[in-house]
């Protein structure tokens, strides 16, 4: 199974620029999304094929990569940004998850 | 709008059975492949199975730790979705979630529905 690799946890302040990174154990070409989840919520999609915005999400986040590194990025970050962020492939069966990345806003 | 609904949810004993259903609106369900999902108490995704639409002739899709044991099928009558689980095992433990897999990724999700194996 490709194993998608993402750090634990992230704290920023209002106003920053964010990056949350996503490495694949092999390659998922430009088969990468980013979902965002908030405490007791179901997750949203954000990102879809590594770099296209899902529709009503604000242009705050976008996100890049190609291969096996893939960022999402949040640009500025605002409080109600708090959330568990999620990458997932869908180039190689089965279609897998990372670990999740919990953003704190200071 | 799109809606997916589940329910069925609840504890039940190691060994046994429990049947998940998801009712959508919203969309046109007889073209779409549909999914389920579940997200452990740790907090981890995991893809569960899928079902294609009746153009691909309802081809079904199963992650290994539920082969054999799990059954998705769909009503394209009811708009619904299902998930029939037997023999369930304690780390079948999860929040499921139904999913609408659009062009190769999940884009709406339903609320989801708690399934706690235990004896």
């Amino acid at each position: 199974d490709t194993v998608l690799t993402q750090s634990p946890a992230l704290a920023v302040s209002p106003g920053e620029r964010v990056s949350i990174s996503c490495r694949a154990s092999e390659g998922v070409n430009s088969y990468m999304h980013w979902y965002q989840q908030k405490p007791g919520q179901q997750p949203k999609l954000l990102i879809y094929k590594a770099s296209k915005v899902a529709s009503g999400v604000p242009a705050r986040f976008s996100g890049s990569g190609s291969g096996t590194d893939f960022t999402l990025t949040i640009d500025p970050v605002e409080a109600d940004d708090t959330a568990t962020y999620f990458c997932q492939q869908s180039w190689n069966d089965p279609l897998t998850f990372g670990s999740g990345t919990k953003l704190e806003i200071k | 709008e799109v809606q997916l609904v589940e329910t069925g949810g609840g504890l039940v004993q190691p060994g046994k059975s429990l049947k998940l259903t998801c009712a959508t609106s919203g969309f046109t369900f007889s073209d779409a492949w549909m999914d389920w999902v579940r997200q452990s108490p740790e907090k981890q995704l995991e893809w569960v199975a899928q079902i294609k639409d009746i153009s691909n002739n309802y081809a079904a899709y199963y992650a290994e730790s539920v082969e054999g044991r799990f059954t998705i099928s769909r009503d394209d009558s009811k708009s619904s979705v299902y998930l029939q689980m037997n023999s369930l095992k304690e780390e079948d433990t999860a929040i499921y979630y139904c999913t609408y897999y659009g062009n190769y990724y999940f884009d709406y999700w339903g609320q989801g529905v708690m399934v706690t194996v235990s004896s």
